[in-house]
């Protein structure tokens, strides 16, 4: 099983929902990463959790909250969101913590926020 | 600071034909790692190659070639023999250590029948 799972695969919310993105993998992989990208633009990085703790935080705001119950699933609860935070969700994984490997990506979640 | 061009933002060609897309770095660093993804309407984005920076043997992989070189600074991927399922937009990306990659801005490759 060579796949990074991503569900759903769309979303619609309300600035005052509540909602998660879910993200499974199931390579034994022991880094799995968060990125968001807006249409026609590249995917940018916003957390990094590395043997199920949080490493990197690229100064996202706290209603984006990550969560890495085990080393194979990865959540992304989302809470009193913006309009401008309507984009597809990305979510990879690689081997190690070592980074310069390639990263496995799922499909992304396309989340729109109205 | 680190930093990848794509200077080709559309790019379409008829079936068959080859096809080069642009990538030009900017790095201080002596060991770096170069890659190529590609990613097709579904949305995930689909590894095609990573190169470092002590390897500069250009690759080949069936219709997809690499050309890198580090004079100039460029890490370029050639399409041979285009095919309309090579349509998707196309990222070069940096390596910039601690799990952080620099992504270029894309190339958006549409292969007409």
């Amino acid at each position: 099983d060579t796949e990074v799972t991503q569900t759903p695969k769309h979303l619609v919310m309300g600035m005052t929902n509540k909602k998660s993105l879910k993200c499974e993998q199931h390579m034994g992989h022991r880094a799995m990463y968060w990125y968001k990208q807006k249409a026609k633009k590249p995917p940018e990085l916003m957390f990094v959790y590395s043997y199920e703790k949080l490493s990197i935080n690229e100064s996202v705001p706290s209603r984006f909250s990550p969560e890495c119950p085990n080393s194979s699933l990865l959540n992304l609860h989302l809470h009193a969101l913006q309009p401008e935070d309507s984009a597809l969700y990305l979510c990879a994984s690689s081997p190690t913590d070592r980074g310069n490997e390639k990263l496995f990506f799922g499909s992304g979640t396309q989340l729109s926020v109205l | 600071a680190q930093k990848v061009t794509q200077a080709q933002t559309e790019i379409s060609v008829v079936e068959k034909e080859d096809v080069t897309l642009d990538c030009v770095y900017e790095t201080r660093d002596t060991t770096y790692y170069l890659f190529w993804y590609k990613q097709p309407p579904s949305g995930e984005l689909v590894f095609l190659i990573r190169r470092n920076s002590f390897d500069e043997q250009n690759e080949i992989s069936g219709r997809y070639s690499w050309n890198f070189q580090k004079s100039t600074s460029s890490f370029n991927f050639t399409i041979t023999a285009s095919q309309v399922v090579d349509s998707a937009v196309y990222f070069c990306a940096l390596d910039q250590g601690a799990q952080k990659l620099v992504f270029g801005q894309g190339t958006r490759l549409t292969i007409n029948p």
